[in-house]
Parts: structure tokens; C-alpha cells; sequence
């Protein structure tokens, strides 16, 4: 039930854009996105619902797409302070798993100078 | 914002001892809290579901009798590692929700707890 996240590690220059994805082989009710940084746990970015709504977050964006099961983060105009592993949450609608998350396997951003 | 703690946030301990880590959320009722553990380099995994009030429900893999969990009231869980060997060295990091409130969809997260097994 973990969602793929890919693509595994991104480097960026400072200033240049790049797209993770999170996909899921079940029905989501929610996505969330977060950031963490090493030997930190990890903090919350933003939560996208079903309904295809697209948020913001100063330059980092995200959709989710409910029919493909699929969400999208943007990091847009990318700045040192956006490196780390981004992780994406599934909330996936089933009785019998209301309300727990399962987690993508990471995305490492690494943004230079 | 809601604000989970935890502590210890690190524990350096034998082999064969048991480790107690406090979970609580300190401006919210948690309904629900989650219990991760994460290894260097990998990404959260889901460890159990608690409730308050009830037992907890934990996730295919995960010993149960090795780490009992107990949700006293509806801001404190407790992750309890018992008789821990070098591979339970781990990151643990516990979440909070609050099903029945406003921020239910969301998920709080603790700072975490690294917990080192010599």
C-alpha cells in the first residue's frame, strides 16, 4: 500500500524548478507532503483532498489528481533552504485504515549554490 | 498550531533493557496517535495505530509483545521497547490526530526520539 514517489533525487540549482509525483494503486481520500530535513522529523507542507484541488505554499505547489490517484509537488523557483527528502502521506479510503497514512519511500532535493 | 512532544528525544541504552518513550499532545485532544519508525536513509514506517481507550492495532511485521503501546488518556501514548537489541536502534517518531475536531484531516508529528542500542 506504500505510494511510489519518484523521481528518487532531484539536484537543482538555486533558481530552477522540478516536479516529485506520488502514485497510489487505491482510492485516496487525502494526500499530504512533507519535508525533512536530516535528523529531523519531518514537517508538514501542505494537504490536498479529494477534488483535484491545486495549494500553495510560498513557491511550492502541489495537485492531486483523484481519478489517476496521482498528486504532484511543484518546487518552483527552488531556494537552499528547500533541500531534503520530501516525503508524500496516503490516506487511502477504507474502513479499516481511517485515518493512518502510509508513507512514500522519499525524494532527496539537494539545492546548490 | 498543534504541538506534539516527545521525550526523551535521544536514548542511549544495554542491550536487554526496556526503553519508554512518552508521546503527548499539548493543545489538542488526539484521538488517534500513530507510531512510526524510521531507519537511516529510508522512509517512515507505520508501526501501529492507537486509540485512546483501546488496545492498539499494529501494522504486519510488527511484534507486538516487543513493542506495547498504551494510549492512557486523549494526550499521552507510550511506546514501550522491551528488552531492545542494537537492531531497534531506530529514529521513532510518533504522530497525533484529532478525528472528531476541525484539523482532522491532519496529522501532527513529534520531534522524534533516536534511539541508540549498544
Amino acid at each position: 500500500q506504500q505510494p511510489v514517489q519518484s523521481p528518487q533525487a532531484v539536484i537543482l540549482r538555486e533558481g530552477e524548478d522540478a516536479v516529485i509525483n506520488c502514485s497510489s494503486s487505491k482510492a485516496l481520500y487525502s494526500v499530504h507532503w512533507y519535508r525533512q530535513k536530516h535528523g529531523e522529523a519531518p514537517v508538514f507542507l501542505m494537504i490536498l483532498l479529494k477534488g483535484g484541488e491545486q495549494k500553495g505554499h510560498e513557491k511550492i505547489s502541489a495537485s492531486f489528481n483523484e481519478k489517476k490517484q496521482q498528486s504532484s509537488l511543484y518546487l518552483t523557483a527552488s531556494q537552499l533552504s528547500y533541500s531534503g527528502t520530501y516525503f508524500c502521506g496516503t490516506e487511502v479510503i477504507a474502513t479499516d485504515s481511517w485515518g493512518k497514512f502510509q508513507f512514500g519511500a522519499g525524494t532527496q532535493v539537494v539545492v546548490t549554490p | 498550531g498543534a504541538v506534539v512532544s516527545q521525550h526523551p528525544s535521544r536514548v542511549i541504552c544495554k542491550s536487554g533493557t526496556s526503553v519508554k518513550i512518552e508521546c503527548r499532545s499539548l493543545d489538542f485532544q488526539a484521538t488517534t496517535m500513530f507510531w512510526y519508525r524510521q531507519f537511516p536513509k529510508q522512509s517512515l514506517m507505520l508501526m501501529a495505530t492507537s486509540n485512546e481507550g483501546s488496545k492498539a492495532t499494529y501494522e504486519q511485521g510488527v511484534e507486538k509483545d516487543k513493542f506495547l503501546i498504551n494510549h492512557a488518556s486523549l494526550t499521552l501514548s507510550t511506546l514501550t521497547v522491551t528488552s531492545a537489541h542494537p537492531e531497534d536502534s531506530s529514529f521513532y517518531i510518533c504522530s497525533a490526530r484529532d478525528l472528531q475536531g476541525p484539523t482532522y484531516n491532519e496529522q501532527f508529528f513529534g520531534p522524534g526520539t533516536r534511539l541508540t542500542v549498544l
